[in-house]
């Protein structure tokens, strides 16, 4: 049982390469998330998917977009990456999307862009 | 605005008992929650309020009270492991999101 992985743990980008971080969970969990987390600050949602074949923009979305493949993986993609897109980025998964499901985090992607 | 408010930095000594606030403005509550996160690590969780009062897990216990919008984090018997960035997160419905919202975390620094 991995729970939640991420791929890939560490990514250097230049200014306007895209890419996408990959996340998958199997814990069969309906929901999945992606945070991004600056230094020092804390987890500022990207997007979420309430349930397979849904999603939503969270507080930050924009330079980014989403897709909920099946139940199990969620990617982010970036299209044009920014310097001020460097972050650490977070995938977490629950059971729902209810205040008191917990919620599960992946190890983190590490990503710098140049 | 802010939803939720936290202090930025905790200092204890091992063994002490620390408190950690957290204070949330939301239109619709639906509980608040804590997550731990160690340095270079991903957030976990260690507990979520929905009603008032105290909730008890091994050293960790958590407080809400709905009326003040104010809840805490009691660590006991500090170790040197606790040593963490602690996180409260609310469903804010003020964003429209079905998603929680985290604060900006308070980093525990705790000392021998």
């Amino acid at each position: 049982n991995a729970g939640v992985t991420q791929t890939p743990k560490f990514q250097v980008l230049k200014t306007g390469q895209s890419m996408t971080l990959q996340c998958a969970q199997d814990m069969n969990h309906n929901s999945m998330y992606w945070y991004r987390q600056d230094p020092g600050m804390g987890l500022r949602l990207i997007y979420y998917s309430a349930s397979e074949g849904t999603t939503d923009k969270g507080e930050v979305p924009n330079g980014y977009n989403v897709s909920r493949l099946n139940k199990r993986e969620f990617s982010l993609r970036l299209e044009s990456a920014a310097p001020s897109q460097t972050s650490v980025y977070f995938c977490a998964s629950s059971t729902g999307t209810g205040a008191g499901n917990e919620q599960f985090f992946g190890p983190g992607t590490r990503l710098t862009v140049l | 605005g802010q939803s939720l408010e936290q202090p930025s930095e905790v200092t204890a000594v091992e063994g002490a008992i620390v408190q950690i606030n957290c204070t949330y403005q939301t239109s619709g509550f639906y509980g608040l929650s804590w997550y731990q996160q160690h340095d270079g690590g991903a957030p976990t969780f260690l507990s979520y309020n929905a009603l008032d009062g105290l909730e008890e897990t091994g050293r960790f216990s958590s407080f809400l009270s709905r009326s003040d919008s104010y809840g805490y984090l009691l660590l006991q018997e500090l170790q040197m492991k606790d040593s963490a960035s602690y996180f409260c997160a609310v469903r804010d419905s003020t964003t429209g999101r079905r998603a929680l919202t985290f604060g900006s975390g308070t980093r525990l620094q705790v000392q021998p």
